[in-house]
């Protein structure tokens, strides 16, 4: 169950776009369509922004999108905002009824 | 509305128990799969332990053996019995449940501190 792997830190200006990648392998993001991603603001829960590689739950907006290529999924901001400021993490399910985070990204929207 | 929260934290000395407990509304609990997912102070998040609708149960390697979840349907409670606690597991626990392979609602979590 090892970490999937995230950039520390991304950043960006207002109205800008930024995408955020999350490396996995053969056991994890390579072969299950159960990637997912999570929003974290300071001192808050994690909310859930993508499932399921590229599904928005219902009141996200449209703004964030996901996608997946090989072992690599991607998270993707569009028409950065400054409430987008906040941590990014990555989840998987693994081989053997598990899942595993990303080690989180921190967006700074500038 | 879904409501998760959690309670039962504290202080522990390592080597000591502690049993964390997480009250649902909202939502179809007996229905749900429910997870415990962790996050030690200035770190990441790291999934701990799953339990399914049907009760079966999934664990992280580093609480394998040591931790167990369980889940009361009639009172809509969702438990995490700690034994064997190390300073490495001194973290904010939050309780999720767990829809279409993805964590979708969480609660605010139960801070637990190993320390002597």
């Amino acid at each position: 169950q090892s970490a999937l792997t995230q950039p520390a830190s991304v950043s960006g200006s207002p109205g800008q776009s930024i995408t955020i990648s999350c490396t996995g392998t053969s056991s994890d993001v390579g072969t299950y369509n159960r990637v997912s991603w999570y929003q974290q603001h300071p001192d808050k829960a994690p909310k859930l922004m993508i499932y399921e590689v590229t599904k928005r739950p219902s009141g996200v907006s449209n703004r964030f999108s996901g996608s997946k290529s090989g072992n690599t999924a991607s998270l993707t901001i569009s028409g950065l905002q400054t409430e987008d400021e906040a941590d990014y993490y990555c989840c998987s399910y693994v081989d053997n009824n598990a899942w595993v985070f990303g080690g989180g990204t921190k967006l700074t929207v500038l | 509305e879904v409501q998760l929260v959690e309670s039962g934290g504290g202080l522990v000395q390592p080597g000591g128990s502690l049993r964390l407990s997480c009250a649902a509304s909202g939502f179809s609990f007996s229905g749900s799969h429910l997870n415990w997912v962790r996050q030690a102070p200035g770190k990441g998040l790291e999934w701990v332990a799953y339990i399914g609708a049907g009760g079966n149960t999934w664990y992280a390697d580093s609480v394998q053996g040591r931790f167990a979840i369980s889940r009361d349907n009639a009172e809509n409670s969702l438990s995490l019995q700690m034994n064997g606690l190390r300073r490495e597991d001194t973290a904010l626990y939050y309780c999720a449940s767990d829809r279409d392979w993805a964590f979708n609602s969480w609660g605010q979590g139960t801070l637990v501190t190993v320390s002597s």
